[in-house]
């Protein structure tokens, strides 16, 4: 059975705080890593697909790092803002045609 | 642009009846997939099709059917609706075989109830 682990579950901040979360997956097989924004009542959509180990990615004030020898990625928020909370996924591909998603980080940022 | 348009948002539906999921996409994206979301768990793939006329299981297929007669739309099916299908619904379409390199585009979800 092939498990993506996320943690934090859940992470409360402050407006203007830093937070890094994590995603684990299988170090074998890799082909790429994909991280999602899912904002409440919206879906899901694409942050970052990561395909090198080392590979460092950046979107405005979110940026996001890839190991791939030992199977994990981090997504950095820098300043988080209020606009900031969502659960963040992240997945994994798994055979040829699909993709195992973690449970996802749930950001909250109080003002 | 559309993108993946997903209908209905919510859905109550009582034990034993069916409904049909509707999703289609304007991107002439030819990956498309179902997916399920429950609490504390990751999205888990119901079905998927590579292409008009081609369908295939993910991991929980059981109690739905699919079909993909054009390459804009695939519909999801329950045959008869069960509590254990309450679930959050999201159809996705991806340019490539999802999670080889192409991101997917999700819709905006259907809220299911089964009573």
């Amino acid at each position: 059975i092939l498990n993506v682990e996320q943690s934090p579950q859940s992470l409360h901040v402050q407006e203007g705080d830093s937070t890094n979360f994590t995603c684990s997956f299988p170090s074998s097989n890799f082909y790429a890593l994909h991280w999602y924004r899912w904002e409440t009542a919206k879906s899901p959509e694409a942050l970052f697909v990561m395909t090198l180990n080392g590979d460092e990615k950046k979107k405005g004030r979110i940026s996001a790092t890839l190991n791939t020898k030992e199977g994990y990625s981090y997504l950095y928020i820098k300043g988080s803002q209020p606009e900031d909370s969502a659960t963040y996924l992240c997945a994994f591909p798994w055979g040829v045609r699909d993709m195992r998603f973690g449970a996802g980080t749930r950001l909250t940022v109080k003002p | 642009n559309a993108g993946v348009t997903q209908t209905p948002k919510f859905q109550v539906l009582k034990t034993g009846q069916s409904m049909t999921l509707q999703c289609a996409q304007d991107m002439n994206h030819e990956y498309m997939s179902w997916y399920r979301q429950d609490p504390g768990m990751g999205l888990r793939l119901i079905h998927y099709s590579v292409g008009a006329g081609i369908t295939d299981q993910g991991e929980v297929p059981n109690g739905y059917n699919v079909s993909r007669s054009t390459t804009e739309d695939f519909p999801l099916r329950l045959l008869s609706a069960a509590p254990s299908q309450t679930s959050v619904y999201f159809c996705a379409s991806s340019k490539h075989l999802i999670g080889r390199l192409g991101e997917a585009f999700f819709g905006q979800g259907t809220r299911l109830t089964v009573v």
